[in-house]
C-alpha cells in the first residue's frame, strides 16, 4: 500500500495569512491525487483533483501543487470558514489510500 | 445532481456483521466510468478507504479488510451494499458511500455518512 504522511499535523495561522500544507507519499503518483476539507460533523468536501485542479464551486484562494511524491495545498489568504481538516488522497495504485490529515486552527 | 444515501444498523454486536446499504440517484452504475466506494472514519481518526465497485461490476478492496468485506450492486435499485462481518469495537466508524466518476478515483460526491458503534 502506498503510505501517505501529511505534515504538519496541527497548523495554526491567522486569518487573512496563507497556509500551507504538505502530503508525501513513499512511492510515485504521478499527479493522481486529491485534496479534501472537512468540517466537524460533515462529509468532507473534494477540494483539488489531479493534484491542482480545483474542483467546482472552490474559490480560487485554493490552490494544489506537486508531482511524483511532494505535494502542496496553500491556502493564499485564509477566510474564518477554511479553519478545517484537510486530508490528501492517492489513486494512482490500488488500494486508495488517505493521509491522516491536517488540521488547520486559528492562531 | 448525484446524491447518496447510507442506511444500516446504528448498533451491531460483536462478531456480527454488518450490512450497509448505499441508494443512489442523478447517475447510472452501468454509465462507463461509473463507481460507488465506501470510506469509513472512526471517531477523531482519519478517513479509510474500504471498497470500490465499478461499472463493469468490478471489485476493488482495503488490503487489511479484503477478507472480511464484499460489494455488491443491484442496479434495478440503484443500490450498493456492503457487507463487513465479524465486526469488532475497532469497526466503529461513521460509514460513507461515495461516488468516483468519469476517468479518476477521487470522490466527487458523498453521502452524509452512518454511524456505525459495535458494541455488546
Amino acid at each position: 500500500d502506498i503510505m501517505m504522511t501529511q505534515s504538519p499535523p496541527t497548523l495554526s495561522v491567522s486569518p487573512g495569512q496563507r497556509a500551507t500544507l504538505s502530503c508525501r507519499t513513499n512511492q510515485s503518483v504521478s499527479t493522481n491525487l486529491a485534496w479534501y476539507q472537512q468540517k466537524p460533523g460533515r462529509a468532507p468536501r473534494l477540494l483539488i483533483y489531479d493534484a491542482s485542479t480545483r474542483a467546482t464551486g472552490i474559490p480560487a484562494r485554493f490552490s494544489g501543487s506537486g508531482s511524483g511524491t511532494e505535494f502542496t495545498l496553500t491556502i493564499s489568504s485564509l477566510l474564518s470558514e477554511d479553519f478545517a481538516l484537510y486530508y490528501c488522497q492517492q489513486f494512482n495504485n490500488w488500494p486508495l489510500t488517505f493521509g491522516q490529515g491536517t488540521k488547520l486552527e486559528i492562531k | 445532481q448525484v446524491t447518496l444515501r447510507e442506511s444500516g444498523p446504528a448498533l451491531v454486536r460483536p462478531s456480527q456483521t454488518l450490512t450497509l446499504t448505499c441508494t443512489f440517484s442523478g447517475f447510472s452504475l452501468r454509465a462507463s466510468g461509473m463507481c460507488v466506494s465506501w470510506i469509513r472514519q472512526p471517531p477523531g481518526k482519519a478517513l479509510e478507504w474500504l471498497a470500490l465497485i465499478d461499472w463493469e461490476d468490478d471489485k476493488y478492496y482495503s488490503t487489511s479488510l479484503k477478507n472480511r468485506l464484499s460489494i455488491s450492486m443491484d442496479t434495478s435499485r440503484n443500490q450498493v451494499i456492503l457487507t463487513l462481518t465479524d465486526m469488532d469495537p475497532a469497526d466503529t466508524a461513521t460509514y460513507y458511500c461515495t461516488h468516483m466518476g468519469g476517468t479518476a478515483w477521487y470522490v466527487d460526491s458523498w453521502g452524509q455518512g452512518a454511524r456505525v458503534t459495535v458494541s455488546s
